[in-house]
């Protein structure tokens, strides 16, 4: 299918680490993204992988990417409440056309 | 550096009324332009994209339209508003096929 897969939900306490995965389609996929977007804004570009990275990290944000999978992770550490927002990924295909987006996760941080 | 400008944030309009929503890029040429729209706080509906002025592919048919009269502005229309045209409008930019950075949006309720 063509649908980038992801989980609708995810509760975590303050200060725990926080996991979002997503399932993409397209093997041949380039770059893949992680999104932001808090309540009422646009989406803002967390962070984004080479598909021949097996991960990056970023400060609290660490990107693990299965290729075999098809299978992408956000891991949030030390998570805080400022993160609570909606989570997309995005895969870029070949050619020239649009990024395809999951349906996001929204993730609630309790304190 | 680039930006992009989306106008008006929010918007009240009656059923029947036309609609024109504007986006506009500034600190690059020839970008790949899109509007998306998202219900209910959730996953985003790709509406339109275009790769150059005049150039202009729909996603879905619906009623809404889309034109490109300059390079780095977009703009999304409708003669006659529905009920079930109410959502959160995106407007985004990218180039090529890599990521997609993306307007603060235009709250439209249809009443």
């Amino acid at each position: 299918g063509e649908d980038v897969e992801q989980s609708l939900f995810l509760s975590v306490r303050e200060g725990d680490s926080s996991v979002i995965n997503c399932t993409y389609t397209d093997s041949s996929s380039t770059y893949l993204y992680w999104y932001k977007q808090e309540p009422g804004a646009g989406l803002q570009l967390l962070t984004y992988i080479f598909s021949n990275m097996d991960m990056k990290q970023d400060q609290r944000l660490t990107v693990l990417l299965n290729k075999k999978d098809k299978h992408l992770s956000l891991r949030i550490a030390d998570t805080q409440t400022g993160d609570s927002a909606i989570y997309f990924c995005a895969e870029a295909l070949s050619g020239n056309t649009p990024l395809v987006f999951g349906k996001g996760t929204r993730l609630s941080v309790i304190a | 550096s680039q930006t992009i400008h989306q106008w008006p944030a929010t918007l009240v309009q009656p059923v029947g009324s036309p609609l024109s929503l504007e986006c506009t890029v500034e600190g690059t040429s020839n970008p790949n332009l899109y509007w998306y729209r998202q219900a209910a706080g959730r996953g985003l509906q790709l509406l339109f994209y275009s790769v150059g002025i005049g150039q202009i592919s729909s996603e879905v048919p619906q009623n809404l339209s889309a034109s490109r009269p300059q390079d780095r502005q977009f703009i999304l229309s409708s003669k006659k508003l529905l009920l079930s045209d109410s959502g959160f409008y995106l407007c985004a930019w990218g180039q090529g096929n890599t990521e997609a950075f993306f307007g603060q949006g235009t709250r439209l309720t249809v009443v």
